[in-house]
């Protein structure tokens, strides 16, 4: 199975900053990596999608890129509605493996 | 507007078994691909099943794990997915969704609201 290695596993930022949230596949998963916002009580909600798109209705604020093996989610200005976990997911092989999740928390 | 409403969760014994199921609303059901995705206890997300539309003979995939206890299933008429549960376990306790892959671009871009499932004696 694809391993998703996912950094930091918590975080505390301030409002405005920018955040980066990043996932390490195990092995070559391309472009096929999803990231997922969830609030406490909610379901997930896919945020990027293809490593680099925005998923519809999502804030600009929100970016995805991809280095290597590498990927990133972006926050270019932290919002009090950002504050969640969030997870990545690579859809290249089944089983579809979830990284461990960041919960992005206020300073 | 597309709805998933995932119904059949409730505290269960070790051993016994239980049916989930997913009903959907506002998109072509019989073209999409469905899956069941659990939440644990400690947050952690995991795929478990998805099934293929019919153009793809209704093609299955499982997590290892569960293959043999837990059964994904389909009803197009009624557009709903399935998940029969078997021989159920505590680590079985988890919240579960249903979402679609509903093709080009939109792997998992709508869930249910999500079914508690507890397995405890």
């Amino acid at each position: 199975d694809i391993q998703m290695t996912q950094s930091p596993s918590s975080m505390s930022a301030s409002l405005g900053d920018r955040v980066t949230i990043t996932c390490r596949a195990s092995q070559d998963i391309g472009n096929y990596l999803s990231w997922f916002q969830q609030k406490p009580g909610k379901s997930p909600r896919r945020m990027i999608y293809g490593a680099t798109n925005l998923a519809a209705g999502v804030p600009s604020r929100f970016s995805g890129s991809r280095s290597g093996s590498d990927y990133s989610l972006t926050i270019s200005s932290l919002e009090s509605e950002d504050m969640a976990i969030y997870y990545c997911l690579q859809s290249i092989q089944y089983p579809y493996t979830f990284g461990a999740g960041t919960k992005l928390e206020l300073k | 507007e597309v709805q998933l409403v995932e119904t059949g969760g409730g505290l269960v014994q070790p051993g016994n078994s239980l049916k989930l199921s997913c009903a959907t609303s506002g998109f072509t059901f019989s073209t999409a691909w469905m899956n069941w995705i659990r939440q644990t206890p400690g947050k952690r997300l995991e795929w478990l099943a998805q099934i293929e539309d019919k153009s793809n003979n209704y093609f299955i995939s499982y997590l290892e794990s569960v293959k043999g206890r837990f059964t994904i299933s389909r009803d197009d008429s009624k557009s709903s997915v399935y998940l029969q549960m078997n021989n159920l376990k505590e680590e079985d306790t988890a919240i579960y969704y249903c979402t679609r892959d509903y093709g080009y671009n939109s792997l998992f871009d709508y869930w249910g609201q999500g079914v508690m499932v507890t397995v405890s004696s």
